[in-house]
């Protein structure tokens, strides 16, 4: 089984504030997601990184995929009240029967105007 | 286009009832999956479609049954529901190509089992 683990599990901060997530497995992935979540809705995609050392930047969020493909990060940069939500790493296992996603348990993020 | 769609958005079952939860995509993805989410235990999956016609197991599909019924629905059944399904269930479809892949989710049922 492919594990996750997702750091920090709960972050409060200030408007302005810069601040990094970080997603770290032992196993390597095919690809890995980026996902955001409010409450009492699903999970919306952000971004999908698939090349080891890839980083893709999307307005003040910047995702970074480890050289090895077996971890993550997400740095937000001056963060606004928007931006908060839950934000889940899922790296991707492609097999014969079909791709598989594997969650970490997210981070809790609540910013503070 | 609605993406993603799944009824009922809330449920209560008494312990021993049986219920389905329906799914449904527009995207024309070949790949569905159902998920359940708990505090502190993020998203896991319960069983998975990768094409129509066939169905396997994820990390925890006991007391779960699925029918990928045609390209679109994907459907999840509980036949004996027990207080440890209490829980928020995602329906998501997926798409893969040869260097990408993404999974889009529907609005999630909440189900509760007393």
């Amino acid at each position: 089984t492919q594990l996750l683990e997702q750091s920090p599990q709960f972050l409060s901060i200030q408007e302005g504030e810069n601040l990094t997530v970080y997603c770290n497995s032992s196993s390597v992935f095919s690809s890995l997601q980026w996902y955001r979540q409010e409450p009492g809705e699903g999970p919306v995609l952000l971004v999908t990184v698939v090349t080891g050392g890839e980083v893709k930047k999307l307005k003040r969020l910047t995702f970074q995929f480890g050289d090895a493909r077996k971890d993550s990060s997400l740095h937000i940069t001056a963060a606004q009240p928007g931006d908060t939500g839950l934000y889940l790493c899922a790296g991707e296992a492609r097999e014969t029967s079909g791709s598989r996603l594997t969650f970490g348990e997210g981070t809790q993020l609540t910013v503070n105007p | 286009n609605a993406g993603v769609t799944q009824t009922p958005k809330f449920q209560v079952l008494k312990t021993g009832q049986s219920m389905t939860l329906q799914c449904a995509q527009d995207m024309n993805h070949n790949s569905m999956y159902w998920y359940r989410q708990d505090p502190g235990m993020g998203l896991r999956l319960i069983y998975y479609s990768a094409s129509e016609g066939t169905t396997d197991k994820g990390e925890v599909p006991n007391g779960y049954n699925v029918s990928r019924l045609n390209k679109r629905e994907f459907s999840l059944r509980l036949e004996s529901a027990a207080p440890s399904q209490t829980s928020v269930y995602f329906c998501a479809s997926g798409l893969a190509g040869q260097s990408y892949y993404e999974q889009y989710f529907g609005p999630g049922t909440r189900l509760t089992v007393t």
